[in-house]
């Protein structure tokens, strides 16, 4: 099984519609982190959390909201998709170095998500 | 802020030809250095990290990188590619301290031609 699993793997909505990536892992790792990739830009970060009680933005936050439900899951929503959100979603964990920077990133398989 | 620049958008090479991608990144204090691999249709994966010690290090696959401090320089290499590493590479950076975010480059498209 895989150590962090992003459900669905893809989707296809309209516009206006609300939609929810979920993100799980098994790794037991304190940090989760949630990049969307498009093509030439690399990954940008969306949002992340630190522990289950530490939620911070990342650079691109406007029109996503995320929620840490337990240290093991960490959900995406669209509240109102718009087609400039398609993009590939990436989940990410990393473990908690006793404050340092320095763990690699863990990913998940990714969300494909088509806003029409 | 810091930033993270990859010059090289798409590279084509034959089998067995030597690869160097560039990163080069911005950041004012001690940093933490990255190489990450997506093969067609997967995930990001860890190829090699420099945190510290000798500034030449060796990943997965017979990749290597070296950080070169003065400038600001974490070169990726390997001397002889192979059709299986046609793949995006993504350099990233963080600083070493505290809750630092990883900022990823552009990344680098690797296609080698058998």
């Amino acid at each position: 099984d895989a150590d962090v699993t992003q459900t669905p793997r893809n989707r296809i909505t309209k516009t206006g519609k609300r939609i929810m990536l979920e993100c799980s892992q098994t790794k037991g790792h304190d940090r989760m982190y949630w990049y969307r990739q498009d093509p030439g830009l690399g990954l940008r970060l969306i949002y992340y959390s630190f522990d289950v009680k530490d939620i911070n933005k990342g650079e691109i936050s406007d029109g996503y909201s995320v929620s840490r439900q337990a240290q093991a899951k960490f959900s995406l929503s669209l509240e109102s998709a718009i087609p400039n959100q398609t993009a590939l979603y990436f989940c990410a964990t990393s473990d908690d170095n006793r404050g340092l920077s320095n763990q690699p990133q863990h990913f998940g398989d990714g969300t494909r998500l088509s806003i029409l | 802020a810091q930033s993270v620049s990859q010059h090289n958008h798409h590279v084509i090479l034959s089998e067995a030809a030597s690869l160097e991608l560039g990163c080069n990144y911005s950041y004012g204090g001690t940093v933490n250095l990255f190489w990450y691999v997506q093969y067609p249709g997967q995930h990001l994966q860890l190829l090699l990290k420099y945190f510290s010690g000798d500034p030449l290090v060796k990943g997965i696959k017979g990749f290597e990188a070296e950080f070169i401090k003065s400038k600001f320089s974490f070169n990726l290499r390997k001397p002889s590619v192979q059709w299986s590493d046609t793949a995006e590479y993504f350099c990233a950076v963080n600083g070493n301290f505290g809750n630092e975010k990883l900022t990823f480059g552009t990344g680098t498209r690797l296609t080698i031609i058998p």
